[in-house]
């Protein structure tokens, strides 16, 4: 079965510094997802991409946060310069067409440690 | 705006015992409601969802979860637990009114089912 793969699975940086997560969607899919949860707290949303723009982003998604389909296959998570609070483990998701309510096919994650 | 309260969030059971996990939402709009389940070091996979229709769902692996929209609850139970549903649990809420299926998710429960 087709899954939605994330590199990599944990990532150190320093406070300060830019990171990139990766993710390679299921091929097909359309919708692209980066949820994120802080350790104990809930997944939060962070930015849904479509048609190769944002769709919708919440109040975390600030300037610091970037995404990008750069080659039709992959869908990145750009974070410009680290804080602190950023450490958490940030999920990938996409989705296929049809009912706007079909489920989304989570990756297995990307913990980031930010020191 | 749409929350989602899972009131436990650690759930001990011996095998063979029944469980209830516990969400309640709150939500002003026809909501969608869903439950993933993430095992040990893997992402978020749907479990079961309510989008309409009976109230009462039911997964593959024996769990179900019925909608009651007077106590606004999406209660997930199973009547005989195995050692292989020790996982965390996240109910999550997506309103009929939202932009493509951007989910708000609860904090999670976490299953441990001991022999």
């Amino acid at each position: 079965e087709p899954e939605v793969t994330q590199t990599p699975s944990h990532q150190v940086t320093q406070m300060g510094q830019e990171v990139i997560l990766r993710c390679v969607p299921i091929s097909n899919h359309l919708y692209f997802y980066w949820y994120r949860q802080i350790l104990g707290q809930k997944v939060e949303f962070l930015v849904s991409f479509y048609n190769n723009e944002i769709s919708e982003k919440s109040e975390i998604f600030d300037d610091q946060f970037s995404v990008e389909r750069p080659d039709g296959s992959n869908f990145t998570l750009k974070i410009r310069s680290t804080k602190l609070e950023d450490s958490a483990m940030y999920f990938c998701a996409s989705r296929g067409q049809g009912h706007y309510n079909s489920p989304l096919h989570f990756g297995n994650g990307t913990r980031l440690t930010v020191t | 705006a749409q929350s989602v309260t899972q009131l436990d969030s650690q759930v001990p059971v011996f095998e063979e015992a029944p469980v209830e996990l516990r969400c309640n939402y709150s939500s002003s709009v026809s909501v969608y409601l869903f439950w993933y389940v993430q095992y040990p070091n893997q992402g978020l996979q749907l479990l079961l969802k309510y989008l309409s229709g009976s109230t009462l769902v039911e997964s593959i692996n024996g769990f179900e979860a019925e909608f009651n929209k007077s106590q606004t609850s999406f209660h997930l139970r199973k009547p005989s637990v195995h050692i292989s549903d020790t996982a965390e649990y996240f109910c999550a809420v997506s309103s009929s009114g939202g932009s493509q299926g951007n989910l708000i998710f609860g904090k999670g429960t976490k299953l441990s089912v001991k022999p």
